[in-house]
């Protein structure tokens, strides 16, 4: 059964600093897709980046990147210069071929300090 | 461009009294779910319709039950709320269909449901 671990409940970062947000993930599916979201405090899902299982690059869509170790079972999501409107709280999410679900991991709440 | 449309948005119940969160999507897509958030929580599913016709349970369907009315609508209902269904709904829709799963899932405005 596809499970989702975030074992970061919380985390800081200095505004203009790099963060790296954890996930790991367990499937027998060898095709699956991993995505992250964003929910900030007013609670829309956002959607922010994708990374296939198949697919040889790392995933990259402006300041958000996926650090993708297949063998591992990670797919960290990397924040660049973080900024203010980053805080937010930030959830892993998988989809394995053969299913039609979309399971989240618990989360991760990150506050950016100015 | 309303992408997912989920009425009410606040909504406070009884124990026992029965509801409908409604939700719409004009996106013509294929699949939709719903899902429940408790606080400090990630997203369970309850049920979700991967195409018109078709229902199935998630993580937590327990005390819910889903209709598929036709492509754009996938209504959730509570037959005797209880206080632990108290939480922040969400419906999603999504092309996915087979191989196509690296499609993005929109998601609804949320629907936050207090049941005293």
């Amino acid at each position: 059964a596809q499970k989702i671990t975030q074992t970061q409940p919380g985390m800081f970062v200095q505004e203009k600093e790099a963060v790296t947000l954890d996930c790991t993930y367990d499937t027998s599916d060898p095709s699956y897709g991993l995505f992250w979201y964003k929910q900030p405090s007013s609670g829309e899902m956002i959607f922010l980046i994708y990374q296939g299982s198949y697919d040889q690059q790392n995933a990259t869509e402006g300041r958000y990147s996926l650090n993708f170790q297949k063998a591992r079972k990670s797919a960290n999501l990397v924040i660049s210069a973080s900024q203010l409107g980053d805080s937010a709280m930030y959830f892993c999410a998988m989809r394995e071929r053969s299913s039609y679900k979309l399971i989240f991991g618990s989360g991760t709440r990150l506050l950016v300090r100015p | 461009n309303a992408g997912v449309t989920q009425t009410p948005k606040f909504q406070v119940l009884k124990t026992g009294q029965s509801m409908t969160l409604q939700c719409a999507q004009d996106m013509n897509h294929n699949s939709m779910y719903w899902y429940r958030q408790d606080p400090g929580m990630g997203l369970r599913l309850i049920y979700y319709s991967a195409s018109e016709g078709t229902t199935d349970k998630g993580e937590v369907p327990n005390g819910y039950n889903v209709s598929r009315l036709n492509k754009r609508e996938f209504s959730l209902r509570l037959e005797s709320a209880a206080p632990s269904q108290t939480s922040v709904y969400f419906c999603a829709s999504s092309e996915a269909l087979g191989d196509s799963f690296n499609y993005g899932y929109t998601f609804g405005s949320g629907t936050r449901l207090t049941v005293v």
